[in-house]
């Protein structure tokens, strides 16, 4: 039971444009939604984040817009930068008895061209 | 420390061995998690630490694997008779008392069982 899905398992977006990665969840639940990234060897780094009251947040370069109706959210990164080549996890998180444990999506591997 | 560290990075063992996988977190959290990663999956949830409360163990995939935290401080992962399928990357991640919107992953231990 795959509550959150990304299914692009990988991205190839040249230096400059705009690279967006997509992320589906299951569980209506959810109030709290997570962008990580991942390089090779490292443990994932937490990016970006957005709360179920909101539907869009912007850090920078990165934008996080959440679709509650579609139970959809995306990661928008403009302009792309070669060292944004990495693998993004999309988690999302639902506090329940006080658990707060996230649920990771598979991962897509982001590729920026030069 | 100032992050959270992991031990061994690398861990190659027979199939039916035991194995333990260390995790010292961030000094002052309180909640620590562990998550795997198998090849071409994301990140699976094993097991949550939080403060003195019963973990929650929901996560973990078989009898075979166990947990314990130690002085709320140092967590070890034991897996028992280890087999092909326990092949992963092992994570590591710590919080805060506020929980996920602070988590801080380890490096994690790459696991193979031969």
């Amino acid at each position: 039971d795959q509550q959150v899905k990304q299914n692009s398992p990988s991205l190839s977006v040249q230096e400059g444009r705009i690279s967006i990665l997509n992320c589906d969840y299951t569980n209506s639940m959810f109030d709290y939604f997570l962008w990580y990234k991942k390089y090779p060897a490292e443990g994932p780094t937490f990016l970006i984040s957005i709360s179920s009251i909101k539907d869009k947040n912007e850090d920078g370069r990165f934008t996080v817009f959440l679709n509650k109706s579609a139970k959809h959210l995306s990661l928008h990164i403009v302009p792309s930068q070669p060292g944004d080549s990495a693998v993004y996890f999309c988690a999302a998180s639902a506090n329940t008895q006080g658990a707060q444990k996230l649920v990771f999506g598979q991962g897509t591997r982001l590729t920026i061209n030069p | 420390g100032a992050g959270v560290s992991q031990s061994p990075s690398n861990k190659v063992t027979e199939k039916g061995k035991d194995v333990e996988l260390r995790c010292d977190p961030i000094s002052g959290h309180t909640a620590l998690y562990w998550y795997r990663q198998s090849l071409g999956q994301g990140l699976e949830f094993l097991i949550y630490f939080q403060g003195n409360s019963a973990p929650d163990k929901s996560g973990l995939p078989s009898d075979r694997f166990s947990a314990e935290r130690t002085g709320g401080s140092v967590s070890t992962l034991t897996i028992q008779r280890t087999q092909q399928e326990d092949s992963a990357v092992y994570l590591c991640a710590s919080s805060l008392s506020t929980g996920i919107y602070g988590y801080t992953f380890g490096s994690g231990t790459r696991l193979t069982v031969v």
